[in-house]
């Protein structure tokens, strides 16, 4: 969606942190999300953090929110090769409004 | 644990012709969900419907028409299809209810629709 903007292609080596970025527009979402997509799957949640937050962690995943520059990151630590997938940035907006607006998707490439 | 389930899978249609796609979900969801996923866009909501008995346009609704059967399925239907609407689409359903804050969406394993 043209509201989310990320990276379309990151490569990491194997045992290090990954790190994903995202920016988006509206300055009234109220949940931003990290879904994951296998080839030839649908979308799998990963995560996600309320706008009120800055941080969240959930075992290899760290989640950042720096709400005054509309940024988001996702940040793996000790990447695998069970990794490499594309990662989809994705916001809701307002309270009542059940609509996603994704990103184009970060393709992660996970070398040995 | 089925959670949401599409069919077909995977389809190829000649320009014109119709087919309905077909979204269940059981996790008595009250929201549900068709996208289409195309190289370098990410996902475009086409048609959402908030509880069963209703329907809304999203980004994308042109050249598609869907039904909320029940709580459970929720289909789309391409009445003439053309080479535009080749991608891979996918149905989602999520907790959410009016006035409530957003629940995150769950996500079929897509169908795979070719048009030539």
């Amino acid at each position: 969606g043209e509201d989310v903007e990320q990276s379309l292609f990151l490569s990491v080596r194997e045992g290090d942190s990954s790190v994903i970025n995202c920016t988006y527009t509206d300055s009234s979402s109220t949940y931003l999300y990290w879904y994951k997509q296998e080839p030839g799957a649908g979308l799998q949640l990963l995560t996600y953090i309320f706008s009120n937050m800055d941080m969240k962690q959930d075992q290899r995943l760290t989640v950042l929110l720096n709400k005054k520059d509309k940024h988001l990151s996702l940040r793996i630590a000790d990447t695998q090769t069970g990794d490499s997938a594309i990662y989809f940035c994705a916001e809701s907006i307002k309270v009542d409004d059940y609509k996603l607006s994704f990103g184009a998707g970060t393709t992660v490439t996970v070398r040995a | 644990n089925a959670g949401v389930t599409q069919t077909p899978k995977f389809q190829v249609l000649k320009t014109g012709q119709s087919m309905t796609l077909q979204c269940a979900q059981d996790m008595n969801h009250n929201s549900m969900y068709w996208y289409r996923q195309d190289p370098g866009m990410g996902l475009r909501l086409i048609y959402y419907s908030a509880s069963e008995g209703t329907t809304d346009k999203g980004e994308v609704p042109n050249g598609y028409n869907v039904s909320r059967l029940n709580k459970r399925e929720f289909s789309l239907r391409l009445e003439s299809a053309a080479p535009s609407q080749t991608s891979v689409y996918f149905c989602a359903s999520s907790e959410s209810l009016p006035g409530t804050l957003p629940q995150p969406q769950h996500f079929g394993d897509g169908t795979r629709l070719s048009i030539l």
